[in-house]
């Protein structure tokens, strides 16, 4: 079954600093990995994906993720950090089950954006 | 248009009340689904639909019914429902069926069950 973990619960960044949100995910297949964002009380919206190719990808909004398979690994990276960042961010993995895409997510990590 | 939108954003229902959560997307997307959110938690799959028809029920209760009246709108019922049953409710929609692809999520409905 496959599984995502990120494994901080909370993290804090000064405004203009840089950023690295860590996702592992549990997948006996390639995997098809999300990057979600959704901001206090509101819907989730799409920051990057990766199905396959460039292990390096580039979303919206400054941020990428790079796929490291040997690491089982997908984080998400900003270079300089603003205070409308500050969200939750979702890691999720996604698969065929049945023929229905099944999207596992990740418990989340809150960004807090200090001044 | 790349919108899902949900309405009502607000709902706060008796637990003998019958309500509805309605979800629109024009985008051609076959396959829709719906969500649920609890607070400070992931969102957990509750339905798909694919074609207009209930393709996975993730053994949600019976007091939550799932309708697709057409390719672009997906309704919850929702009856007797308990105050467990708050949470913020989504409405997600994809391309295709057969293939992962990204999904566009709504606003959600932000429910409480008094």
């Amino acid at each position: 079954a496959q599984s995502v973990t990120q494994p901080d619960i909370h993290i804090t960044v000064s405004e203009g600093a840089s950023l690295e949100l860590r996702c592992n995910y549990s997948y006996g297949a390639t995997p098809y990995l999300f990057w979600y964002v959704q901001s206090p009380g509101q819907g989730l919206q799409l920051l990057l994906k990766y199905f396959s190719g460039d292990t390096l990808v580039q979303g919206i909004k400054g941020f990428e993720a790079e796929f490291k398979r040997s690491q089982s690994s997908f984080n998400l990276r900003k270079p300089s950090v603003h205070w409308s960042d500050a969200a939750e961010y979702f890691c999720a993995v996604g698969s065929l089950s049945g023929g229905y895409q099944k999207v596992t997510f990740g418990t989340g990590t809150k960004l807090q954006v200090i001044p | 248009d790349t919108e899902v939108t949900q309405t009502p954003k607000h709902l706060v229902m008796g637990m003998t009340n019958k309500k509805s959560l309605k979800c629109e997307q024009h985008m051609g997307h076959r396959a829709m689904y719906w969500y649920k959110q609890k607070a400070k938690k992931p969102p957990e799959l509750m339905f798909v639909y694919s074609y207009e028809k209930l393709s996975i029920n993730e053994s949600v209760p019976s007091r939550f019914s799932p309708e697709c009246p057409n390719s672009s709108l997906l309704n919850l019922h929702l009856h007797a429902l308990q105050p467990e049953d708050s949470a913020l409710y989504l409405c997600a929609s994809s391309q295709d069926w057969g293939q992962v692809v990204e999904a566009f999520f709504g606003q959600g409905t932000r429910l409480t069950v008094v």
